[in-house]
Parts: C-alpha cells; sequence; structure tokens
C-alpha cells in the first residue's frame, strides 16, 4: 500500500517562498496527490490537486501564492510570499484502490 | 459553494456505538462520493470509509467490521455509525465530499470516548 512521508517541520520567513515536501512509497511515483491546509483550530481546506506530471488544478478562492510541482516521487507545494496566516499544518494525500491515504503533515511556521 | 456540516454526540461511552451525520448544502449529493475521516489529538489523519450517493461503500480494512455508512439523498445527508468504541476512537470526525482527492470537508465535531 502507498505510503506518503512529510517533513514534521518547516519554516520560512514573511514575504519569503517555501517548499514543502510530500514523498511517494516506491512503486507509486506516478500517483496523484491532494494538498491540504489546517490553520489552528480550524478543519482541513482542500488546495490542490497534483499530477505526477507537475500539472496541478486548485480548490476555488485559492491564491496565485501557492502552487506544486513535481519530481520523481516527490511532490512539492510551493508557497511565496508567505503571510502570516500560512502557518498551518499541510497534509498530503493520495488513493489507491479506493483507498484515501494521508501523509502525517508538515507545520509550517512563518518566522 | 458546496458546504458540510457534521452532528451528533459529542461523547459515547465505551462499547457503545458512535454516530454521526453530515449535511450537505450549497451543491448536489447525487453523483458524488462522501466520505468520513478522522483526526486523532495528536494531529494524524485516519480515512474511515466513503459511500457513493447510490449506497455503494468502502471501508478501511482496519475499521470495516466496525463501520457503517449509510446516506439519505432526499435529506442530503450521509451518516457514520462505529461500533464497540473504546478510548482510542476519541477524535475529531470529519465528513467529507471524494473519493480520490478530498475537495470538500467539514468543520468537524470531536467525538470523546468516556464513561
Amino acid at each position: 500500500q502507498v505510503v506518503l512521508t512529510q517533513s514534521p517541520s518547516a519554516s520560512a520567513s514573511l514575504g519569503a517562498s517555501v517548499k514543502l515536501t510530500c514523498t511517494l512509497s516506491s512503486g507509486h511515483s506516478s500517483y496523484a496527490i491532494a494538498w491540504h491546509q489546517q490553520q489552528p483550530e480550524k478543519g482541513p481546506h482542500y488546495l490542490m490537486k497534483l499530477n505526477n506530471d507537475g500539472s496541478h488544478n486548485k480548490g476555488g478562492g485559492i491564491p496565485d501564492r501557492f502552487s506544486g510541482s513535481s519530481s520523481g516521487a516527490e511532490r512539492y507545494l510551493i508557497i511565496s510570499s508567505l503571510q502570516s496566516e500560512d502557518e498551518a499544518d499541510y497534509y498530503c494525500q493520495t488513493w489507491d484502490t479506493g483507498i484515501q491515504v494521508f501523509g502525517g503533515g508538515t507545520k509550517l511556521t512563518v518566522l | 459553494q458546496v458546504q458540510l456540516q457534521e452532528s451528533g454526540p459529542g461523547l459515547v461511552k465505551p462499547s457503545e456505538t458512535l454516530s454521526l451525520t453530515c449535511t450537505v448544502s450549497g451543491g448536489s449529493i447525487t453523483s458524488h462520493y462522501w466520505s468520513w475521516i478522522r483526526q486523532y489529538p495528536g494531529k494524524g489523519l485516519e480515512w474511515i470509509g466513503y459511500i457513493y450517493y447510490s449506497g455503494s461503500t468502502n471501508y478501511n480494512p482496519s475499521l470495516k467490521s466496525r463501520v457503517t455508512i449509510s446516506v439519505d439523498t432526499s435529506k442530503k445527508q450521509f451518516s457514520l455509525k462505529l461500533s464497540s468504541v473504546t478510548a482510542a476512537d476519541t477524535a475529531v470526525y470529519y465528513c467529507a465530499r471524494g473519493v480520490e482527492e478530498v475537495n470538500y470537508w467539514g468543520q468537524g465535531t470531536l467525538v470523546a470516548v468516556s464513561s
């Protein structure tokens, strides 16, 4: 079964850019994923679907500052011009033979 | 804009059945898959299962023996039942839309299992 691996934490300065990584387990490098943001004390919010070729479809209202890219088994969420409200947990998610799988999440701190 | 709202008891006794309902507004319940996902206090997310509007279901193998998900299209609602709960089932429970990417989430409801 597919496993998603994320670093537990990341940090970047206000106004800077950050790239968060989600790694697919061996044999699953062709899989698409989704990225979700969870701000403190709130439920998750869908950001985008990211395909293995780097193409992505964002959810409604997601700012242009959020984008995605792919390289091999790695899927990236890139946030530019960081704002204080971007401080949140970010989860990747994929699906395999009818089962949904989540990564452990990355806590992003905006300095 | 699709909105999902969970409802149900916030406290369930051990060995009893947890029951939650999700109400869909702002969009159709038909032609979509609807999921239940939970988040433990330590923050990990676990997929519980999903149902198609027609009633077909798929469950997480680790929970399959205890889970039932049903749908009532006339009320635009779908429901979760989790039997024989223990303290390990204490979590925030989310309803969501999607069988591949989850593209809408409810706000979540905390369910504690305690006597």
